[in-house]
């Protein structure tokens, strides 16, 4: 059974950075065709696809954020983390990670998401 | 890279169809037979419905499927149900490693 699941603070303040974590379990990224990424829901609004990473290491970045974001992995811990810097109010949001099918069309696992407000 | 543009809101009878579209450009929808959709229940993570424009996963009802032509997407439900109740969003590859999604619509069962 697949399952990944995002960790990290609820509460960051304007210009600081956020790091987020996601664990994963019932595959490995070291795997041929592994691909986990990030997608991010602001209260009320619609989703927003932020990074993948693959087994390969490659990463790719949403075109309006990439000079924000830096996406990595930890294959021995089961992990990807996600680094987002100059947080703003704007960023508040539910962050998630999910699984990519091979091929990288679809997310066909998802993690439950997790909230981060930013305010001073 | 633009949102794909979706209707803000879709509704139906119980077991009435409803069909929701998804509209995008050459770049995204037009070249590519990558959309797939998502069912967002309320404080719930997105789920996989629809992928490569048609293809169904295992476990997800018949009465959801969906359709390609030009730069426009579809989702279509079927013999709507209570639990169909949701919001939806179509997804796509948008080429270099990039994607777009759409801007979501809510499908309220009368």
């Amino acid at each position: 059974q697949v399952t990944l699941k995002e960790s990290g603070p609820a509460l960051v303040k304007p210009t600081q950075t956020l790091t987020l974590t996601c664990t994963f379990s019932g595959f490995s990224l070291s795997t041929s065709g592994m691909r986990v990424t990030w997608i991010r829901q602001p209260p009320g609004k619609a989703l927003e696809w932020l990074a993948r990473i693959d087994w390969g290491d490659d990463k790719f970045y949403s075109t309006s954020l990439k000079t924000r974001l830096t996406i990595s992995k930890d294959t021995s811990k089961n992990q990807v983390v996600l680094i987002m810097t100059n947080m703003e109010p704007v960023d508040t949001a539910t962050y998630y990670c999910a699984r990519m099918n091979a091929g990288g069309t679809h997310m066909d696992v998802w993690g439950e998401g997790t909230t981060v407000t930013v305010s001073s | 890279q633009s949102a794909l543009t979706q209707p803000p809101s879709a509704s139906g009878s119980p077991g009435q169809s409803v069909t929701i579209s998804c509209t995008g450009t050459y770049n995204d929808i037009g070249y590519y037979n990558y959309v797939s959709w998502y069912q967002q229940h309320p404080g719930k993570a997105p789920k996989l419905m629809i992928y490569e424009s048609s293809q169904r996963p295992s476990g997800v009802p018949d009465r959801f499927s969906g359709s390609k032509s030009g730069n426009t997407a579809s989702l279509t439900v079927s013999g709507l149900q209570a639990e169909d109740e949701a919001d939806y969003y179509c997804f796509s590859y948008a080429g270099s490693n990039t994607y777009v999604f759409g801007t979501g619509t809510k499908v309220t069962v009368l």
